[in-house]
């Protein structure tokens, strides 16, 4: 089983460029969620999803845009990149209220 | 949990001692918690879990304690190891018409020393 994979692993971007963070998983979890970890710092959330067709807002959500395209891919994107959205990125799934299990994250630097 | 902007406490103990990390939530709807540990480079990896109608649960060297009233969940490592040293993260799962919101704590840094 691959868990919870997120691609890219890495990327750089210019202020103003878009890009779409990919996360799939493969555990038949109903629910999905992207966080971002600034250095040092805890995990924010920006978006999560309870179940398939319904994305809802977390503790940080400007900036940003989610798609819960399918049951196994819930996609984050960036439509306009600033300096402030530099951080590691996660995507986590889960079963209900059990735990959530994380993919390995996606580091985003916005130069 | 919720996570306020500020940078991480830290824990030090020496190895073989009992470790006791701390995490305060604001959510009394709240029906659901996990602790994980975060290595450095890592996602967070599931270490334990409590629901609400409980007040203790052990774990293999782990135990979590919930006090309801405080709003208070505390992590306790028996014989601590250098392996231990990471990154410790309470979440709590949200009830009511946030169903499946799950929030993170501040975090702790955990350093065991040999």
């Amino acid at each position: 089983n691959a868990g919870v994979t997120q691609t890219p692993k890495f990327q750089v971007l210019k202020t103003g460029q878009s890009m779409t963070l990919q996360c799939a998983q493969d555990m038949n979890h109903n629910s999905m969620y992207w966080y971002r970890q600034d250095p040092g710092m805890g995990l924010r959330l920006i978006y999560y999803s309870a179940s398939e067709g319904t994305t809802d807002k977390g503790e940080v959500p400007n900036g940003y845009n989610v798609s819960r395209l399918n049951k196994r891919e819930f996609s984050l994107r960036l439509e306009s990149a600033a300096p402030s959205q530099t951080s590691v990125y996660f995507c986590a799934s889960r079963y209900g209220r059990t735990e959530a299990f994380f993919g390995q994250g996606t580091r985003l630097t916005v130069v | 949990g919720e996570s306020v902007g500020l940078h991480l406490p830290t824990l030090s103990v020496q190895e073989g001692d009992n470790s006791i990390i701390n995490c305060a939530y604001s959510n009394s709807a709240s029906d659901y918690f996990i602790w994980y540990k975060q290595e450095s480079g890592k996602g967070p990896q599931f270490i334990i879990d409590i629901r609400s109608n409980m007040d203790k649960r052990q774990g293999q060297r782990v135990t979590v304690l919930l006090n309801k009233t405080v709003k208070h969940l505390s992590l306790q490592i028996a014989a601590t190891q250098p392996g231990d040293s990471a990154v410790y993260f309470c979440a709590d799962n949200a009830g009511g018409t946030s169903y499946g919101k799950l929030t993170f704590g501040q975090g702790t840094i955990l350093t065991v020393h040999p």
